[in-house]
């Protein structure tokens, strides 16, 4: 069985400061992993993905994660957040064996501060 | 905009009651997902289409059943609806081996 831990629920930041969403996942196969988010009222949006390659996966707005295997990790980090990064996070993961279905975390409430 | 639809944007419905909601995918997408994100049970993967077929199951309630059409548009219908039920629910569409992109959801309350 497959499953994702988001460790926090909640990571409350003030603005331009660094931030760090944990996830945890564990398979016995390979995964694909992923992280989306969630703003108020709408649907999920893809943040960034690790397929294959290089361990390190950046988005377009600042953010990256690092596929650490030995430690089944796939932290979300930004150096600087901004008040617009305020938003539900979301890590997920699937299973390279044709099934597509994506296993998601609890989700991780990104709440930053003036 | 992922280019995912989904209608209705809200729905407001009673306990017994039986639903319908649309998913359209992106032009090119022959896969579609259904999933179910609820304050209890967060986002739940509820069943897979392909091409009209389905491929694949998970936590989909007896009461609940989908379809996908020759389009590509797909179907969730609910019924013997239960306070339970409500919940934010979100299709997903992808090529065989690309991302899931995810339309806005249909917001469910059961009265």
């Amino acid at each position: 069985a497959q499953s994702v831990t988001q460790l926090d629920s909640q990571v409350p930041v003030f603005e331009e400061a660094p931030v760090e969403l944990r996830c945890n996942y564990s398979s016995s196969v390979s995964v694909y992993l992923f992280w989306y988010v969630q703003y108020p009222n709408q649907g999920l949006q893809l943040l960034l993905k690790y397929l294959s390659g290089s361990t390190l996966v950046e988005s377009i707005n600042g953010f990256e994660a690092e596929f650490n295997k030995s430690q089944t990790s796939f932290h979300l980090r930004k150096p600087s957040v901004h008040i617009s990064d305020t938003a539900e996070y979301f890590c997920a993961a699937e299973r390279d064996t044709g099934r597509r279905a994506l296993t998601f975390g609890s989700g991780t409430r990104l709440q930053v501060q003036p | 905009d992922s280019g995912v639809t989904q209608t209705p944007k809200h729905l407001i419905t009673a306990t017994g009651q039986r639903v319908t909601l649309r998913c359209s995918p992106r032009s090119g997408d022959l896969s579609v997902y259904w999933y179910q994100q609820s304050l209890d049970q967060g986002l739940q993967f509820l069943i897979q289409y392909y091409n009209g077929e389905e491929r694949a199951k998970g936590n989909i309630l007896e009461r609940f059943s989908a379809q996908q059409f020759p389009d590509l548009h797909s179907e969730l219908n609910l019924s013997s609806l239960e306070l339970g039920d409500s919940a934010l629910y979100l299709c997903a569409s992808s090529t065989p081996r690309d991302t899931q992109y995810f339309g806005p959801g249909t917001r469910l309350t059961v009265l």
